[in-house]
């Protein structure tokens, strides 16, 4: 079946550097990728989302690169703060589905003051 | 209200017994979903409702799972003879479209005993 790969599992960095989620998907078709941000017992918030025809996103600290060729995108944070602490999630659309999004298992980003 | 709604927040119950949970997404949006996220691992897809067409039934993992959207609006997971493994957060969001920002409700956090 269609596949999100995600990595790493677990991501520590001193505030101020950069962190980098990268995240792979199977289907060739998918055109819609977010990026959830879960705080511990809160729920998933879409932080920034890029469709196939866009190769780069930007929103402040955050930014989404696309790579449809090799089938990958990565989410870059840069001078990153505590407070960016928590579990990032990627996501990709599937063919076939009008609205079903696949989710990687999820990046833990810790942020060391 | 102003965001994706959850009901019960809480559920504990007996193996074998049935369980109802709702949604209410925000008002005006055409699609929702429903995930399961078990302790500390990513967003399981479910079930997706878009407008008036049959539903996305893709996620469900057994037929003891089922899901209605009336009106287009609120939405009831019913899971028939729960199982310990059922035992999980259940997330319902909605967007206004198709691949959409997905808005997230709080959860109900499902025990079976």
């Amino acid at each position: 079946g269609e596949n999100v790969e995600q990595h790493p599992s677990t991501l520590s960095v001193q505030e101020g550097d950069s962190a980098v989620i990268k995240c792979t998907y199977s289907d060739s078709a998918s055109n819609y990728f977010p990026w959830y941000k879960q705080e511990l017992g809160k729920r998933p918030q879409l932080i920034i989302d890029i469709r196939s025809n866009v190769g780069e996103k930007k929103d402040q600290r955050i930014a989404v690169t696309l790579n449809k060729t090799a089938k990958h995108f990565s989410l870059h944070i840069t001078e990153t703060q505590p407070e960016d602490s928590a579990v990032y999630f990627c996501a990709a659309s599937i063919k076939g589905s009008q609205g079903n999004l696949i989710f990687g298992k999820g990046t833990k980003l810790s942020v060391k003051p | 209200g102003a965001g994706v709604s959850q009901s019960p927040s809480n559920k504990v119950t007996e193996k074998g017994k049935d369980v109802e949970l709702r949604c209410d997404p925000i008002s005006g949006h055409t699609a929702l979903y429903w995930y399961r996220q078990s302790l500390g691992q990513g967003l399981e897809f479910l079930i997706y409702f878009q407008g008036n067409s049959a539903p996305d039934k893709s996620g469900l993992p057994s037929d003891r799972f089922s899901a209605e959207r009336t009106g287009g609006s609120v939405s009831t997971l019913t899971i028939q003879r729960t199982q310990q493994e059922d035992s999980a957060v259940y997330l319902c969001a909605s967007s206004l479209e198709v691949f959409g920002r997905q808005f997230f409700g709080p959860g109900t956090r499902l025990t079976v005993l």
